[in-house]
């Protein structure tokens, strides 16, 4: 149980153009999902939270005019990655929590990499 | 500043010993700790949680050791397989209070367990 499922696996856009990310929890509902962006060898950086039916809130730092997140529904959440840059070649990670406690481990999709030209 | 530390970027073991794996903290007072491991190009996946009123916590071939004094989380593999190379992160929740808050996550520490 506690499946995320994130979509695509990978994407290669140019230099200007937008990414949509998906992630989606297949057994569960999550009013909130976490989105982590994670660079080589560097460790997992919280970029947002994304409440569902609400405005998502994001780490001080991420630019929330360019990662646009959308959670319209009880099982899916949206990452857009506008107007893309070479230095937002990442991997980006989805994650859920399939019970309100704070306490509940997360449960993470395969993630996105994400490589721009 | 806060910092959650693993103790090194890589540790290579011998087939059949016991892992350890360290996780310092410092300026967080955290009520749990998690534990998790993450495969190359794959998400992490649940391991361990343990909590601050507890010392010790086992699953398996697993054990966390959680010291609140010390402010420091042992993380052990006995027995150990090449099937467990892999990175393990420590992570802790930021805030004292309750919230749906991400967790913050260390570094890890990638484990290769040599036949």
């Amino acid at each position: 149980g506690a499946v995320v499922s994130q979509h695509p696996s990978r994407v290669i856009c140019k230099s200007g153009t937008s990414v949509k990310i998906e992630c989606r929890s297949l057994d569960f509902q999550a009013t909130t999902m976490f989105w982590y962006r994670q660079f080589p060898k560097q460790s997992l950086m919280l970029m947002a939270t994304s409440n569902e039916g609400s405005k998502a809130t994001y780490e001080q730092g991420v630019e929330k005019d360019k990662f646009l997140i959308n959670h319209a529904s009880l099982t899916l959440s949206t990452l857009t990655v506008t107007s893309a840059h070479p230095e937002d070649s990442s991997f980006y990670i989805c994650s859920a929590k399939p019970s309100r406690g704070t306490s509940s481990p997360l449960h993470f999709g395969n993630g996105t990499r994400l490589t721009v030209t | 500043s806060q910092k959650i530390e693993q103790n090194s970027e890589a540790l290579n073991i011998q087939e059949g010993k016991t892992a350890t794996l360290t996780c310092n903290y410092t300026n967080y007072s955290p009520a749990y700790l998690q534990w998790y491991r993450q495969d190359p190009g794959r998400g992490p996946v649940f391991l361990l949680l343990i909590r601050e009123n507890e010392k010790e916590k086992r699953k398996e071939r697993l054990k966390v050791t959680f010291d609140t004094t010390l402010k420091q989380s042992l993380f052990h593999i006995t027995a150990s397989q090449p099937a467990d190379s892999a990175t393990y992160l420590c992570a802790l929740n930021p805030s004292s209070g309750g919230g749906a808050d991400g967790l913050t996550f260390g570094k890890g520490t990638h484990l290769i367990i040599q036949p």
